[in-house]
């Protein structure tokens, strides 16, 4: 079955313990991307990858790091996790994306993971 | 820059009754448009895009979506509404989304 998945579902931690969520797919999707869930503000990109070892800031990668060493993978780490990062975090691919000017383009949708519930205490 | 804009937090139609769901982008550049839908505690779900081409797009569970350029809006429509449609859904331009919109279908 063609799917994202991440781990964990849910994740309790304290501020400054470094976690990493974990992301994989198994669709050869090239382009892969980060995201957290807050009420009233939507789905907003942290971090996105459009290949193996490419990878550049979304709209709020402040606090974040990702890596790509392979394709199917894409995990986010929060090297010392502050309260503020409290949020749903959804990891996400593609089978591939263009940059366009400053746009990054895509024409294929998204696939999301079930997502990762965290909170920092 | 590209954005996203949903004016309604939330919708609240009657089973049976059509339902309209509005978007409005904007992106330099033709967009690629997107609607997803969130059930609880689950990812989104593609819904239908629109690329090019009819500016009536349909897409999964009865739902379509309208194009119309000259006032970047993409707004989804279904004709007859469901309680099972009662769901967050979002419009996406790209890889960007908007903030969503709650959709509650009242029997």
């Amino acid at each position: 079955e063609a799917q994202v998945t991440q781990n964990p579902r849910y994740l309790i931690t304290v501020t400054g313990k470094k976690l990493t969520v974990t992301c994989s797919q198994n669709m050869n999707h090239e382009y892969m991307s980060w995201y957290r869930q807050d009420p009233g503000l939507g789905l907003r990109q942290i971090y996105y990858s459009m290949n193996v070892e490419v990878t550049d800031k979304g709209d709020v990668p402040e606090g974040y790091k990702v890596s790509r060493k392979e394709k199917r993978n894409f995990p986010l780490i929060l090297e010392s996790p502050s309260p503020n990062q409290t949020s749903l975090y959804f990891c996400a691919s593609s089978l591939f994306g263009i940059i366009s000017g400053e746009t990054v383009r895509g024409n294929s949708p998204l696939h999301f993971g079930n997502g990762t519930r965290l909170t920092v205490t | 820059a590209q954005s996203v804009a949903q004016p309604e937090d939330q919708v609240n139609v009657a089973e049976g009754n059509p339902l309209t769901v509005k978007c409005t982008y904007s992106v330099s550049g033709n967009p690629y448009l997107f609607w997803y839908v969130q059930y609880p505690n689950r990812g989104l779900q593609f819904l239908l895009k629109y690329i090019t081409g009819d500016n009536l797009v349909k897409g999964s569970y009865g739902f379509e979506a309208e194009f119309n350029k000259s006032q970047t809006s993409f707004h989804l429509k279904k004709p007859s509404a469901l309680v099972s449609d009662s769901a967050l859904y979002f419009c996406a331009v790209n890889f960007v989304f908007g903030p969503g919109t709650r959709l509650s279908v009242l029997p």
